[in-house]
């Protein structure tokens, strides 16, 4: 079964640093990737999706993310961290053929700091 | 367009107890899916209706059910609830035709068992 591990639950950047999520998925077979972010008392919000069609996906809010076959990797990042930034970031994979069903990983909460 | 709405917001119940809460999903979306969030497991899906048939299921005890009305509304039900049933849970609604639709998620409901 499919897995998804985010190293770190917690992570802490000054305002203006890099941001840096990490994300690995346990499939030989690429799977679909998605990186939603979670904000206090909200549902989550999807930033950017993997489709094949390029390795480094473009999101929403200045995030990005490179997947990397050989790593078996998914890392999400933004070169300059705004306050607004802070809040908890999942990596989900989703199987070929099934639908409607989200692996999420156990979640980053980032903390930016003045 | 409306989002996705849940209701309710807020619930406290007792334990042994059953439940419903409520899913309505973006117009035009047929697919719902249920995940349940806690501090200790993180998100698990619940399970996915599309066109009123569950489709997809986690690995959930039975006392988790659901189902899902003509219009695309869904409902999920615990009975005798447990302690460990405390949670936010979410519903997501997609078009539910490919695993790279992506899933818009509700506020959730929050659901205290005393």
């Amino acid at each position: 079964a499919q897995s998804v591990t985010q190293l770190g639950s917690h992570v802490s950047v000054s305002e203006g640093a890099l941001v840096l999520l990490r994300c690995n998925y346990s499939s030989s077979v690429p799977p679909y990737l998605f990186w939603y972010v979670q904000y206090p008392n909200q549902g989550l919000q999807l930033l950017l999706k993997y489709t094949s069609a390029a390795t480094l996906v473009k999101g929403i809010n200045g995030f990005e993310a490179e997947f990397k076959k050989s790593e078996t990797s998914f890392h999400l990042t933004k070169p300059s961290a705004h306050m607004s930034d802070a809040a908890e970031y999942f990596c989900a994979v989703s199987e070929w053929g099934s639908q409607g069903n989200l692996i999420f990983g156990k979640g980053t909460k980032l903390s930016v700091k003045p | 367009k409306a989002g996705v709405t849940q209701t309710p917001r807020y619930l406290i119940k007792t334990r042994g107890q059953q439940v419903t809460l409520s899913c309505s999903p973006i117009s035009g979306h047929r697919s719902v899916s249920w995940y349940q969030q806690t501090p200790g497991q993180g998100l698990q899906f619940l399970f996915e209706y599309f066109s009123e048939t569950q489709r997809n299921k986690g690995n959930f005890p039975g006392r988790f059910s659901g189902r899902q009305f003509s219009n695309s509304r869904s409902e999920m039900n615990v009975s005798t609830l447990e302690l460990g049933d405390s949670a936010l849970y979410l519903c997501a609604s997609s078009q539910g035709t490919s695993g790279l639709d992506e899933q818009y998620f509700g506020p959730g409901t929050r659901l205290t068992v005393t």
